[in-house]
């Protein structure tokens, strides 16, 4: 089965500072899909960025960045230029490239605070 | 703007207690999704739903059971609600296309007493 973990349950970053959220998983399959998935206080999770494995270019939104290594099975999120908003419930996320299975894999997410 | 209600965000039960919890989306997606998030557990998918009338356990079924007689609504239902049922609830729904994003819903925190 699919396992997908982060390590490091907090972390904190001082506003305009760069901040890198770590996550692994473990799996056989070679096409599937990663997300990072971001949960505000009192707030609904939102899809923060996604990648295909197949694709060897680092996926970036914004200020958002990933850093895809698919032999060492690693995806961390890299958020420059931080800001106060930023903070919240970071989840890591796996999905087989399956037709028919949208089943998400969730790590145990990782609490990040941001200081101004 | 994609939009997923839930019934309720707040929900006290007493132990043994059927309860039913609702989410409603706009977006026409096939695929819904029920969640059960514990903090250090992340979330746990209960049951999901691929079509009107269809769904499939996911990673811990035991004591939920659910209901899609409409597209557009899922409902995750606690026959005989149990302390250790304590949780927030979370609903997405999505379209089946590999790549698409699961949109979440605001959740709804049960305790049971």
């Amino acid at each position: 089965a699919q396992t997908v973990t982060q390590s490091q349950p907090e972390m904190s970053v001082q506003e305009a500072e760069t901040v890198t959220l770590s996550c692994t998983y473990d799996t056989s399959e070679s096409d599937y899909y990663l997300f990072w998935y971001k949960q505000p206080p009192s707030r609904q999770m939102i899809l923060v960025i996604r990648q295909e494995a197949y694709k060897q270019q680092n996926a970036t939104e914004n200020r958002f960045s990933v850093n895809f290594q698919k032999a060492a099975k690693s995806f961390s999120l890299k958020i420059s230029d931080s800001q106060l908003g930023d903070a919240a419930m970071y989840f890591c996320a796996y999905r087989r490239d399956q037709g028919g299975s949208e089943k998400l894999v969730f790590g145990k997410g990782m609490k990040l605070t941001v200081n101004p | 703007d994609v939009k997923v209600t839930q019934s309720s965000r707040y929900l006290v039960k007493r132990t043994g207690e059927k309860v039913f919890l609702e989410c409603v989306q706009d977006m026409d997606h096939e695929n819904m999704f029920w969640y059960r998030q514990d903090p250090g557990l992340g979330l746990r998918l209960i049951y999901f739903s691929y079509d009107v009338k269809m769904k499939e356990k996911g990673d811990i079924p035991e004591g939920y059971s659910v209901s899609r007689e409409k597209k557009e609504r899922f409902s995750l239902i606690l026959e005989s609600a149990s302390t250790n049922q304590t949780s927030m609830y979370l609903c997405a729904s999505s379209f089946p296309r590999y790549l698409d994003t699961q949109y979440f819903g605001p959740g709804t925190r049960l305790t049971v007493l």
